[in-house]
């Protein structure tokens, strides 16, 4: 199976900051990495899809790049809105798996 | 707008079989894979296995040996069966989409099911 693994395990930022989550791959996955974005309670909400391409709805604040083994997610200016955890997920070949997870807070 | 649903069993004693279903409202299961997903308290998330609209399915070698995973697209709903369980399979269990390209991006998701496992 592939693993991802996800960095930092959690950040805690000021609102109006950029914020960054890391996620790397054990091989070579093209660009078929999701984010999603879990707030307590609630399933999993997702943001971005194919590496960068942002899903309907979501602010423009949030992005996504990379590919291969090296993706990023970024929120270019945290919002109180933002606190959440965040988890990558490859949809490269089965079984897919996610990243353990990034909990985002404010400072 | 599709909706998902999951049943809600609740609570199971170890050994028994947890069987869930996941109704699927607002749009048809043609031409889609049906997924299941769980995630252990505090812990991350845990692809389960997904069934196509017509029947094939796919499993996490993982849980392989447990699982039986199952569309009915007359009824629009999708089934879950995991034989044998344990503490380690209390989790909140989601149900989610993904498409007839790319099975493995999940949206949309059900709201989740709680299943504790305890004697």
């Amino acid at each position: 199976a592939i693993r991802m693994t996800q960095s930092p395990p959690s950040l805690s930022a000021s609102t109006g900051d950029r914020v960054t989550i890391t996620c790397r791959a054990s091989q070579p996955i093209s660009g078929y990495v999701a984010w999603y974005q879990q707030k307590p309670g609630t399933a999993p909400k997702p943001l971005i899809y194919a590496g960068s391409s942002l899903q309907s709805g979501v602010p423009s604040r949030f992005s996504g790049s990379g590919s291969g083994t090296e993706f990023t997610l970024t929120i270019s200016c945290l919002q109180s809105e933002d606190v959440a955890n965040y988890f990558c997920q490859q949809y490269y070949s089965y079984p897919f798996t996610f990243g353990q997870g990034t909990r985002v807070d404010i400072k | 707008q599709v909706h998902l649903q999951e049943s809600a069993p609740g609570l199971l004693k170890p050994s028994e079989t947890l069987s869930l279903t996941c109704n699927v409202s607002g749009d048809s299961m043609t031409g889609y894979y049906w997924n299941w997903i769980r995630q252990a308290p505090g812990m991350g998330l845990e692809w389960i296995g997904n069934a196509y609209y017509r029947g094939t399915t796919n499993y996490n070698p993982a849980l392989e040996s447990r699982v039986t995973i199952s569309v009915d697209t007359s009824r629009n709903r999708l089934s879950l069966s995991l034989t044998s369980v344990g503490a380690a399979d209390t989790a909140v269990y989601y149900c989610a989409r993904g498409t007839g390209s790319f099975p493995g991006r999940f949206d949309p998701w059900g709201q989740g099911a709680q299943v504790t496992v305890s004697s």
